[in-house]
């Protein structure tokens, strides 16, 4: 267990349908980041939150938001589904007091869009 | 912007030595890390370079000169469950990591 829980792990759903990931960061981390991982590609940035401010965005399509919760929680929502959305989303947190320098990865929601 | 570069693939015995390679341009440096990635889990941390030269932590090594913009991830006496994609990550600006497509390597016996 990471510390970085995900849910739901799996989701099946319909084009044109909104769906929302959960990621609760590891204990102490204030930054949440959000990637997708399609079946023949590496990790693509969407967003990073801290202390709940939004402070990056990458390659993430305006069907997508996301924000994070005073309680440091992150919701991805995706709405308007399409195929080509169907992929793992992967959350990972960092900046807690242990003084990791890198990403703490969630064990991903995998997104099937039919 | 910033860019990226690893093997696609590659294939190794058990119990032999793998270089995988990284190449990367980028706009501002703050580390490089190499991440274990095995199908459908979440990738997991193997090391982390900020400053030039090798670190070593048990079978795996990792060297960075960033003069050359380079690092590769040295796997010693290969076993079958180093079967996984590495990626390579640099952080940039704004703490944000920036991940290679990674190097599927097989091992194989």
């Amino acid at each position: 267990d990471s510390g970085v829980t995900q849910t739901p792990k799996h989701l099946i759903t319909a084009t044109g349908q909104r769906v929302t990931l959960r990621c609760s960061p590891r204990s102490g981390d204030l930054s949440v980041y959000w990637y997708q991982q399609s079946l023949d590609q590496g990790l693509q940035f969407l967003i990073q939150y801290y202390n709940g401010e939004e402070r990056a965005k990458g390659n993430i399509l305006e069907r997508f938001s996301a924000q994070q919760f005073p309680d440091l929680h992150s919701e991805l929502n995706l709405s308007s589904l399409e195929l080509g959305d169907s992929a793992l989303y992967f959350c990972a947190s960092s900046g807690g007091r242990t003084g990791t320098f890198g990403y703490t990865f969630g064990s991903g929601t995998r997104l099937t869009v039919v | 912007g910033q860019n990226i570069d690893q093997p696609t693939e590659m294939t190794a015995t058990e119990g032999a030595i793998v270089q995988i390679n990284c190449t990367y341009q980028t706009s501002g440096f703050n580390g490089l890390f190499w991440y274990q990635q095995h199908a459908g889990e979440a990738p997991t941390f193997l090391s982390y370079n900020v400053l030039d030269g090798l670190e070593e932590k048990g079978r795996f090594s990792s060297f960075l000169s960033r003069s050359k913009g380079y690092s590769y991830l040295l796997l010693k006496e290969l076993q079958m469950k180093d079967s996984a994609s590495y990626l390579c990550a640099v952080r940039g600006e704004g703490n944000k990591l920036v991940f290679g497509a990674g190097t599927i390597l097989r091992v194989k016996s």
